[in-house]
């Protein structure tokens, strides 16, 4: 049971390049979250998919978009990365009727 | 617009001392309140959780003070352990199918051997 898995873990992109980070979950949670990470400001939901077919932004969307391909997966696209970006970006997932979030181990992006 | 407010944004404390984390928040709808440790390099996990029925519970050596009046509720680490040095985030969520977590800013507890 490998619980959320999320690849890459490190990425360097230059401004204006596109990529899609991969998140997959292995706990038939219908629930799953992309945040971001920045020093001082906690983690901020990007966008969420509250069950399979269903995706909505969350507090921070402009500049990604999100794709829920199956039950087990979410992916988040930056089409043209900026330097605002860089960030650690999580997923999340949940299981319906519980509260609890699992969160993957993190990809670490940096936007030259 | 921040909706949960933490404090402090770093504390150092001995060990076997007390660790009292802080949180605020303003929106009444949020009916569950969990606390996530998070080390480095990783993601954070789920430490405790409260809802606002209860004024406190306790885990172990982690306590979750809540108080619903003045919309503060905090985590208080007995007997702090080197190996609670990590990152502290408090939360909050409101009902609904997505349960979307808010988060606080995160307070950085360094425990000193």
């Amino acid at each position: 049971n490998a619980g959320v898995t999320q690849t890459p873990k490190f990425q360097v992109l230059k401004t204006g390049q596109s990529m899609t980070l991969q998140c997959a979950q292995d706990m038939n949670h219908n629930s799953m979250y992309w945040y971001r990470q920045d020093p001082g400001m906690g983690l901020r939901l990007i966008y969420y998919s509250a069950s399979e077919g269903t995706t909505d932004k969350g507090e921070v969307p402009n500049g990604y978009n999100v794709s829920r391909l199956n039950k087990r997966e979410f992916s988040l696209r930056l089409e043209s990365a900026a330097p605002s970006q860089t960030s650690v970006y999580f997923c999340a997932s949940r299981s319906r009727g519980m509260n609890e979030q699992f969160f993957g181990p993190g990809t670490r992006l940096t936007v030259l | 617009q921040q909706q949960v407010k933490q404090s402090p944004q770093s504390l150092i404390v001995q060990k076997g001392g007390i660790s009292i984390i802080n949180c605020a928040y303003e929106n009444t709808a949020f009916d569950y309140f969990p606390w996530y440790q998070q080390f480095p390099g990783k993601g954070p996990a789920l430490l405790i959780a409260i809802r606002p029925d209860v004024s406190e519970k306790k885990e172990g050596r982690f306590t979750i003070s809540f108080n619903k009046s003045a919309k503060q509720f905090s985590l208080h680490i007995m007997d702090s352990q080197p190996g609670d040095s990590a990152t502290y985030f408090c939360a909050a969520s409101i009902p609904g199918s997505a349960r979307q977590l808010t988060f606080g800013s995160g307070t950085q507890l360094t425990v000193l051997p």
